[in-house]
């Protein structure tokens, strides 16, 4: 059983509109959740964290984390074509300090 | 500061060969950690070391892969015999303390080809 589910995509949203991304996870021990933004050829950068439930805002991006249910998920309004990439969910199994990745939703802003 | 540095950037080498990848960690950072990219398993950790020391190696995939880090501020992965398997994105990454928490920075990646 994988640890971090993504939906691949792609995900094409317009221009303006709220971008959702998605992950659940199958370690309830889980306590630490972050959001990579990967452009294409480039390596990953970190650009939220989110450690107890609820949501959390930077910006125009606000992570979600519900606990009980297992998911966490990133938003992203006013979506510009620069957000076009692919986004990791990530998070640290309950007792672990590897990182266990998901493979990835790529994300697709057109103009 | 001029982030993590990977080199090379790009490798293309025949099956058998050895490859060694090196990493210049962010000067100051405590952990270095090396992950391999590829379509199919997506982003995994191989290796990290905390104060030059290898904490945690168990995602090295077989003993063909090996990693060092003589110093705080130098890193290789080596594969010997490589394998066309092994063909993938290699990202070494580094951060300032010593949980997977805290933030990791990655380099720019080397995109290894074993033909």
């Amino acid at each position: 059983q994988k640890e971090v589910e993504q939906n691949s995509g792609p995900l094409s949203v317009p221009e303006g509109a709220i971008a959702s991304l998605n992950c659940t996870y199958s370690d309830r021990g889980s306590q630490s959740f972050f959001w990579y933004r990967q452009y294409s050829g480039k390596s990953p950068e970190l650009i939220m964290s989110i450690y107890s439930n609820g949501d959390k805002e930077d910006g125009r991006f606000t992570a979600q984390l519900n606990k009980a249910s297992q998911y966490v998920s990133l938003l992203i309004r006013d979506s510009q074509p620069s957000d076009s990439a692919t986004y990791l969910c990530a998070l640290l199994p309950g007792g672990s300090e590897k990182l266990v990745f998901g493979k990835g939703t790529k994300l697709t802003v057109n103009p | 500061d001029a982030g993590v540095i990977q080199s090379p950037r790009h490798e293309v080498t025949e099956m058998g060969q050895e490859v060694t990848l090196r990493c210049k960690p962010i000067s100051g950072h405590n952990s270095l950690f090396w992950y391999r990219q590829t379509m199919m398993r997506g982003l995994e950790l191989l290796i990290y070391f905390n104060n030059n020391v290898p904490i945690d190696d168990s995602g090295m995939p077989e003993d063909r892969f090996s990693a060092k880090m003589p110093n705080a501020s130098f890193s290789t992965l080596k594969i010997q015999p490589s394998e066309p398997r092994d063909s993938a994105v290699y990202f070494c990454a580094s951060s300032f303390g010593a949980s997977g928490a805290d933030t990791q920075y990655f380099g720019p990646g080397t995109r290894l080809t074993v033909l």
